[in-house]
């Protein structure tokens, strides 16, 4: 399969853990982004990469929140010291250049 | 006001008629125009894919721009229930150089066979 590979697929977390997801792009694409999407709304952009370099973060990272991207390859997007409001579809997206961007198939937390 | 305003239905129609589904949007920077479906706790997938004002044909699915109108349409013919899934329209913009899509809200669509 080469299309973006996200794992875990689903996490039951408890509140004030802190959790990591992790986000393949496909091979070839040099950007990769995060979005996250809450029960009936559409995803909300999180932050962007270019290669290794995070270029855009939205006010919705808090400081709880912290991507990376080392070698510009995967990357991971960890959340320190969940809170229940954290529960969500996180969904990674890879493209290259300006070209369309392909969706993983997200990981869902859930915060207990 | 949201950037992107869609009608989250839920919409339920029969089998093999015509589906229009609909966006505006208030951004006159938008720049790419697109259609995403997406099934049930999975990812989206990209269906569409236009920049320019007018009509784009891909099989069964129509997209329609009207910039003019900040209106965006998905027209399904001849719809089938393995079309059942939400439907969410998107819209970019480029910051830094990429891509940042803003989402409809998603529209529910089940076809009932």
């Amino acid at each position: 399969d080469t299309g973006v590979s996200q794992d875990p697929r689903h996490k039951i977390t408890k509140r004030g853990q802190n959790v990591t997801f992790r986000c393949d792009p496909i091979s070839e694409h040099n950007r990769l982004y995060w979005y996250r999407q809450t029960l009936g709304q559409g995803p909300e952009f999180l932050t962007y990469f270019q290669n290794e370099a995070q270029l855009e973060k939205s006010r919705l990272l808090s400081d709880r929140f912290s991507a990376e991207r080392p070698k510009g390859s995967f990357s991971t997007l960890e959340i320190q010291r969940t809170e229940q409001g954290d529960s969500a579809m996180y969904l990674c997206a890879s493209s290259y250049g300006n070209l369309e961007a392909f969706f993983g198939q997200g990981t869902r937390l859930t915060v207990v | 006001q949201k950037e992107v305003e869609q009608d989250p239905g839920p919409l339920s129609v029969p089998e093999g008629a015509i589906v229009s589904l609909n966006c505006t949007y208030s951004n006159s920077a938008f720049q790419y125009f697109m259609w995403y479906r997406q099934y049930s706790r999975k990812g989206p997938e990209l269906l569409m894919y236009t920049y320019s004002s007018g009509n784009k044909e891909d099989g069964r699915f129509t997209a329609q721009v009207d910039k003019s109108s900040k209106y965006i349409s998905l027209f399904i013919r001849d719809s089938q229930p393995s079309d059942s899934a939400t439907y969410l329209c998107a819209m970019s913009r480029f910051i830094q150089g990429a891509q940042k899509l803003v989402f409809g809200q998603g529209t529910r669509l089940t076809i009932n066979p």
